[in-house]
């Protein structure tokens, strides 16, 4: 059964601090790996990686893969409140691109 | 990114009556819409898939003659509840690929409550 798993499951930090959140995988014929932050509604996407040791930014963002060890990590710097949201992890499998999604890292940045 | 549009955003009914959720993608043509359930605190859980012109490829565990998929279109895909009970209530949202190994951009989830 594919899996992914994130950690932590929630995490208060305060604003200025620099986040890691982790995401690791077992899933039968990997595709990508996608990084979403969901706020009261759908998720919006952040990053989609295919490739290992190629870190993406975005701003404050950034995301890198490693398909050895099987996990993703996605940083934030100098939180600010706005970046308060569940961040969900989803691996793509199959010919159909079917995404399976972690249980999400809830993040609060206070002030 | 490409807008994924679902409707409604929010529907109350009745137990043992039908709803109808629609996903479209307004600005590119969707292969393949995929549709999840999310409860409360939970992450999403991914009902089915589905090909424009095929039928729907289900999920262990979910119903297909309880949660109707449509993809008549490449810009439409319809889920319908039916004979809905309260434990039906949660989060259903949708979201669209257009060609194979590209990112699925999502609606806005419609909050299905049934009373």
């Amino acid at each position: 059964e594919d899996k992914v798993v994130q950690s932590p499951l929630s995490l208060v930090v305060h604003e200025g601090d620099t986040v890691t959140l982790n995401c690791s995988y077992e899933v039968t014929n990997f595709r990508s790996l996608l990084w979403y932050k969901q706020e009261k509604k759908a998720p919006t996407f952040l990053f989609m990686l295919t490739s290992s040791g190629i870190e993406k930014k975005s701003g404050r963002l950034s995301s890198i893969l490693d398909k050895k060890e099987l996990f993703s990590i996605l940083n934030i710097t100098a939180t600010q409140t706005g970046d308060s949201a569940v961040y969900l992890c989803a691996a793509t499998t199959g010919t159909a691109s079917k995404l399976t999604f972690g249980t999400g890292t809830r993040l609060q940045v206070t002030l | 990114g490409a807008v994924v549009s679902q409707h409604p955003s929010w529907v109350i009914c009745k137990s043992g009556t039908s709803v109808k959720i629609e996903c479209r993608s307004l600005d590119f043509q969707a292969t393949t819409m995929f549709w999840y359930r999310q409860f409360p605190k939970q992450s999403l859980m991914l009902m089915a898939t589905s090909n424009e012109g095929s039928k729907a490829t289900y999920e262990q565990g979910v119903e297909k003659d309880k949660f109707l998929i449509n993809h008549a279109s490449l810009t439409l895909s319809t889920l319908t509840v039916t004979s809905a009970h309260p434990e039906d209530s949660s989060f259903y949202i949708c979201s669209a690929q257009g060609a194979l190994n590209t990112e699925a951009f999502f609606g806005q989830g419609t909050r299905l409550t049934v009373v």
